[in-house]
């Protein structure tokens, strides 16, 4: 009973490096996406995909990448960290995205020095 | 756009009592659907409850209730009993147009021994 499983949970970046937080889910979800959660400011959305193949950006999308290749994997890519993305990121799922319960993974707490 | 207020950064209240946390929203949508949920201290975001804005009758879920006024765009959330396990941040949320969830920027209660 895996639900939404994220990794890494923790780690740490220098500016510049680059890094893929992988997210997987086994409820044969259509819909995925990407939030980060700073203090004060609630959960922003960064990417989502509405199904294989199919990615759009959502409220702060500027410095990731995203791509959907199959129904269970929606990685997060930063090409070149930088300290403005040190936050929690939590990758959740639906079974559409039409006012359906999102399920999390864990969170991956990212810290760029 | 969609936005979701929550006014009330902290609140406190001693267990077995009652404690209503607030939110309000903006949309331009007649239909959408909103959520409460929990984020405990291991940082797992939990749903606690769900309504959708066309059913009038307010969502329950055990100890936790809504209190839904689409005309106020008010949708607050009312933990009775509180228990020591209730102590988290909440979020408040809603659906924007087909594909996007909006949150607040949440309240942390704690529960008072």
């Amino acid at each position: 009973n895996a639900g939404v499983t994220q990794t890494p949970k923790f780690q740490v970046l220098k500016t510049g490096q680059s890094m893929t937080l992988q997210c997987a889910q086994d409820m044969n979800h259509e819909y995925m996406s990407w939030y980060r959660q700073d203090p004060g400011m609630g959960l922003r959305l960064i990417h989502y995909s509405v199904g294989a193949g199919i990615t759009d950006q959502g409220e702060v999308p500027n410095g990731y990448n995203v791509s959907r290749s199959t129904t269970e994997d929606f990685p997060l890519r930063l090409l070149s960290a930088a300290p403005s993305q040190t936050s929690v990121y939590f990758c959740a799922s639906s079974y559409s995205n039409r006012g359906d319960i999102q399920y999390f993974g864990a969170g991956t707490r990212l810290s760029v020095l | 756009a969609q936005t979701v207020t929550q006014s009330q950064p902290e609140m406190s209240v001693q267990e077995a009592e009652t404690v209503t946390l607030s939110c309000t929203y903006d949309t331009s949508e007649n239909n959408y659907y909103l959520f409460w949920y929990k984020q405990p201290p291991s940082r797992q975001m939990i749903l606690v409850i769900r309504q959708e804005a066309y059913k009038q009758q307010n969502a329950t879920e055990n100890r936790f209730s809504v209190n839904f006024q689409k005309a106020a765009k008010s949708f607050s959330l009312k933990i009775s009993d509180s228990q020591l396990g209730d102590t988290a941040m909440y979020f408040c949320a809603t659906t924007s147009g087909t594909y996007k969830y909006i949150f607040g920027t949440g309240t942390r209660l704690k529960v008072l021994a």
